[in-house]
C-alpha cells in the first residue's frame, strides 16, 4: 500500500524558535496532503489542506501565520511551526491522497513536538 | 455540524473475547464511515469502510455496519487476539473523501 513518512518523529525545541516537519509520500504522487493535530486522548483535528503548487486552506481557528504549510512538490509537504510556544506541544500527523474522488487517506506516523 | 463520538477507553479484553467499540456520528450530509487502526509507533491504517446506509465493512475479522437510523457504525470482532492491541479511530468523511472528522480513539488492550 501507499506509504507516507514524516520527519522528524520527535522534536524538542525552545520557546520562540521555529520547527519544520516534513511529510513525504514515498511511492505515490499526492495531489492533496492534510495536516492534523492530536492532543492526548482527543480527536485528530484537521488543521489545513494543502494542494501541490497552491496555498493551503486552513480550518477555522488555525493561525496561518503560525503554522506555515508548503506543498512544493507532489511528494512533499512541510509544516513549519513558527515562534513555537509550550501550548504548541502536540502530536502532528499528516496524510495524503491521490486526489481522486473515493480515495482513502494514507497517514504518516506522526511527529511529537515538545516546546520547552 | 459534523462530529464523531466513540466510547472511551481503554478497553481491556482477554484473548478470544468478543469486541464491540461503539461509534456514533452527526453529519450535515450523507457521510462515508471509516474505522482506522493505529499500532504503536505507526501511522493510521484503514481497517474498513462503508459508503452508504446498510453497507457492512469487513476486514481481518472486524466488521461494522452503517446504520443510518441510529447514526452508528459500531466496530465488532468475534474473537480478539493479542495482536489486535492498538488504538481504533472511527471517522466520517464528506465531499469526495477529502475532509475527515475523527473520533477521539479507543485504545484496546488484549491480554493473553
Amino acid at each position: 500500500g501507499a506509504v507516507v513518512s514524516q520527519h522528524p518523529s520527535r522534536v524538542i525545541c525552545k520557546s520562540g524558535t521555529s520547527v519544520k516537519i516534513e511529510c513525504r509520500s514515498l511511492d505515490f504522487q499526492a495531489t492533496t496532503m492534510f495536516w492534523y493535530r492530536q492532543f492526548p486522548k482527543q480527536s485528530l483535528m484537521l488543521m489545513a489542506t494543502s494542494n501541490e503548487g497552491s496555498k493551503a486552506t486552513y480550518e477555522q481557528g488555525v493561525e496561518k501565520d503560525k503554522f506555515l504549510i508548503n506543498h512544493a512538490s507532489l511528494t512533499l509537504s512541510t509544516l513549519t511551526v513558527t515562534s513555537a510556544h509550550p501550548e504548541d506541544s502536540s502530536f502532528y500527523i499528516c496524510s495524503a491522497t491521490l486526489g481522486l474522488a473515493g480515495d482513502e487517506q494514507f497517514f504518516g506516523p506522526g511527529t511529537r513536538l515538545t516546546v520547552l | 455540524g459534523n462530529s464523531v463520538t466513540q466510547m472511551e477507553g481503554p478497553v481491556t479484553l482477554s484473548e478470544e473475547a468478543f469486541l464491540t467499540i461503539n461509534c456514533t456520528y452527526t453529519a450535515t450530509g450523507y457521510p462515508s464511515l471509516f474505522w482506522y487502526v493505529q499500532y504503536p509507533g505507526e501511522g493510521l491504517q484503514l481497517l474498513l469502510k462503508a459508503t452508504k446506509a446498510d453497507d457492512k465493512g469487513s476486514n481481518k475479522g472486524f466488521e461494522a455496519t452503517y446504520r443510518k437510523e441510529t447514526t452508528s457504525f459500531h466496530l465488532e470482532k468475534g474473537s480478539v487476539q493479542v495482536s489486535d492491541s492498538a488504538v481504533y479511530f472511527c471517522a466520517l468523511s464528506l465531499y469526495n473523501f477529502n475532509k475527515f472528522y475523527f473520533g477521539s480513539g479507543t485504545k484496546l488492550n488484549v491480554k493473553p
